[in-house]
């Protein structure tokens, strides 16, 4: 079993919709989940990222930790198209800094006018 | 707002030849990273450095790559023999010393090997 998975996608959504995005984990040590955002042949840019079980609202973007489940998702409301990028969750075991994050693969979102 | 920096943002070389990967981290950042992404595929840990050594490094990180911070602000990966496999984007990523667990990533060096 992956330590993380992600469906791949790629998942085309109207403009304004609401996208979910999930990933799931089998490693417990995991404590910190982040969720970056990644453009064609570019850096991946952090979006959010949480700790505890919960929800955790920035503007259009809502991360949620169910930790019991070992399932995260990333909430995007009313879509965009500059949206389209492939969004990547990442996670990490130890608390502080100095820690290697694992990724999932990545799910490409396209938001079509 | 602070960003991390790479060079080049290109390379090519001949399989065997020696490259090196240069970062410039946030300023107040004192953890850096090394990630690789093959075409295609997830974006995987390479190395973590801290205070003037190796924290942690992964399978991949082995006897041909080494890292060094050579002065207060760069941070580089030389891969000393490279082979067709090590065909791929090469982040640098830092984080800071408040106990966030959260990376910046620089936008990454293609590097194709042929």
């Amino acid at each position: 079993q992956k330590e993380v998975e992600q469906d791949p996608g790629p998942l085309s959504v109207p403009e304004g919709a609401i996208v979910s995005l999930n990933c799931t984990y089998s490693n417990s040590a995991f404590q910190y989940f982040m969720w970056y955002r990644q453009y064609s042949r570019k850096g991946p840019e952090l979006l959010m990222y949480t700790y505890s079980s919960g929800n955790k609202e920035d503007g259009r973007f809502t991360a949620q930790v169910d930790k019991s489940s070992k399932y995260i998702s990333l909430f995007i409301r009313d879509s965009q198209p500059s949206d389209s990028a492939t969004y990547l969750c990442a996670m990490s075991g130890l608390t502080g800094g100095g820690n290697k994050l694992t990724f999932g693969t990545g799910t490409q979102l396209k938001v079509e006018l | 707002e602070p960003e991390v920096t790479q060079t080049p943002s290109h390379q090519v070389t001949q399989m065997g030849q020696e490259v090196i990967l240069r970062c410039v981290p946030i300023s107040n950042h004192l953890y850096f990273y090394w990630y690789r992404q093959i075409l295609g595929q997830k974006v995987e840990f390479l190395v973590s450095f801290y205070n003037n050594e190796i924290s942690e490094k992964s399978e991949i990180f082995d006897d041909q790559f080494s890292v060094e911070r050579p002065d207060g602000s760069n941070f580089t990966l030389k891969i000393r023999s490279t082979k067709l496999e090590d065909s791929a984007m090469y982040f640098c990523a830092s984080s800071g010393a408040s106990g966030s667990p959260t990376q910046y990533f620089g936008p990454g060096t293609r590097l194709l090997v042929l």
